[in-house]
């Protein structure tokens, strides 16, 4: 199983629709989760971290399940500018921060 | 705040020859420094970690020999990729953690350099 894996895509969707964004890791102890997103040949920019309890930010909501060992990423009303690749991010206990990446998700909203 | 910067953006060399990425941390002191390398339509893979003034730890299967770490300051790390190969060519990214900057494992990216080794 691989350490983090997520949804393979691409996703198109109309500009306004609501899209999630899934993930699962594998390593029961990771204590920090982030969604990252990433623009053609850029480097990854921090979207948001994903905390317990869930967290929003505008059009964007991350929750954490830590039983199921899954993260989410919702964006709503996506715009144009939302078209990336969503990475999701995790910090294995003990890993002295070493983040580990999924592969990615492509979104490409269409007009 | 918390800006990182790498140079050269792209560099393209030929094979057999070395080549040194600068990643600088602008406003803020890094004591850890994070190297990645992504191919076309891969994740990002960590090669190295290095903390300021100490070795590197590097990745299993990541050749130490071949990609130099240097961490002499708290604000420049550099890689230097030896004897470069066609195999070589990547995406090289750094990232940064340091004092002053929120707690827990966030990190902060360079811009990437582009490396093609023909």
């Amino acid at each position: 199983r691989k350490e983090v894996e997520q949804d393979p895509g691409p996703f198109n969707v109309p500009e306004g629709a609501t899209v999630a964004f899934n993930c699962t890791y594998s390593n029961s102890a990771s204590q920090s989760f982030f969604w990252y997103r990433q623009d053609c040949r850029k480097e990854p920019k921090l979207l948001m971290s994903v905390y317990s309890s869930g967290n929003e930010d505008g059009r964007f909501t991350a929750q954490l399940n830590r039983a199921s060992q899954y993260i989410s990423l919702l964006i709503r009303d996506s715009k144009l500018s939302d078209s990336a690749t969503y990475l999701c991010v995790v910090n294995p206990l003990g890993s002295n921060y070493k983040l580990t990446f999924g592969k990615g998700t492509l979104l490409t909203v269409n007009p | 705040g918390a800006v990182v910067s790498q140079h050269p953006s792209w560099v393209i060399c030929k094979s057999g020859t070395s080549v040194k990425i600068e990643c600088r941390s602008l406003d803020f002191q890094a004591t850890t420094m994070f190297w990645y390398r992504q191919f076309p339509k891969q994740s990002l893979m960590l090669m190295a970690t290095s903390n300021e003034g100490s070795k590197a730890t590097y990745e299993q299967g990541v050749e130490k020999d071949k990609f130099l770490i240097n961490h002499a300051s708290l604000t420049l790390s550099t890689l230097t990729v030896t004897s470069a190969h066609p195999e070589d060519s990547s995406f090289y990214i750094c990232s940064a953690k340091g004092l002053g900057l929120p707690f827990g494992a966030e990190q902060y990216f360079g811009p990437g350099t582009r490396l093609t080794v023909t």
